[in-house]
């Protein structure tokens, strides 16, 4: 157990159906990210937050996904009419505030989508 | 972030050491390399890094020349628990705030009975 919490770890959906998963980090981590993995392929980054600003997105987040980080504490990734294409694993990794040469990358166990 | 290159894929005996290489041609000078795994059905999980000196704890040893335009990750007698995806990845280690951290596609060791 890393510490971080992601739920639910499974979900099936009708394609067209909107799902929100949701991260919870170690309590002192400020720095969060999501990654989409598909099968076969390593993390793909998705979007960075530090605290409650989200700071980056990839291109790989259409205008259906959208992340929240309320209050700098647990995350949600929320995806709206869903498509076949975005069934993958969702990951959340985060990362310490301190400046350290020890900053690691810890991940949770990820939600695994599947669009019907 | 520098690209890291790996092998798709390896095979190592059962108790034998197995040695995973990544290149890292264009690593800057205040980047670390990083080494995570992935067990089937879960998210990456740590194991070492290093900067420019050789590292060793207690899952594995990290081997970097002296160019550091790659390295070596070592684990010493491999198990059947330790097959997973090997990700190398090149980051600043030390930076307080935002970095992309990138992943490729990995080594898939299949550690054979």
């Amino acid at each position: 157990d890393t510490g971080v919490s992601q739920n639910p770890r499974h979900k099936i959906t009708k394609r067209g159906q909107n799902v929100t998963f949701r991260c919870d980090p170690i309590s002192e981590h400020n720095r969060l990210y999501w990654y989409r993995q598909t099968l076969g392929q390593g993390p793909e980054f998705l979007t960075y937050f530090q605290n409650e600003a989200q700071l980056e997105k990839s291109r790989l987040l259409s205008d259906r996904f959208s992340a929240e980080r309320p209050k700098g504490s647990f995350s949600t990734l929320e995806i709206q009419r869903t498509e076949q294409g975005d069934s993958a694993m969702y990951l959340c990794a985060t990362l310490g505030g301190g400046v350290s040469t020890n900053e690691k990358l810890f991940f949770g166990s990820g939600t695994q989508l599947s669009v019907l | 972030d520098a690209k890291t290159t790996q092998p798709p894929s390896m095979d190592c005996a059962e108790g034998r050491a197995a040695n995973l290489p990544c290149n890292h041609s264009t690593i800057s000078g205040n980047e670390y390399v990083y080494w995570y795994r992935q067990i089937h059905s879960q998210g990456p999980q740590y194991i070492i890094h290093g900067l420019k000196n050789n590292e060793t704890n207690e899952m594995a040893s990290l081997i970097i020349t002296e160019d550091r335009k790659s390295s070596t990750l070592i684990l010493p007698h491999a198990t059947l628990r330790d097959t997973a995806v090997y990700y190398c990845i090149v980051r600043v280690g030390n930076s307080g705030g935002y970095q992309k951290v990138t992943f490729g596609i990995g080594t898939k060791l299949q550690v054979i009975p």
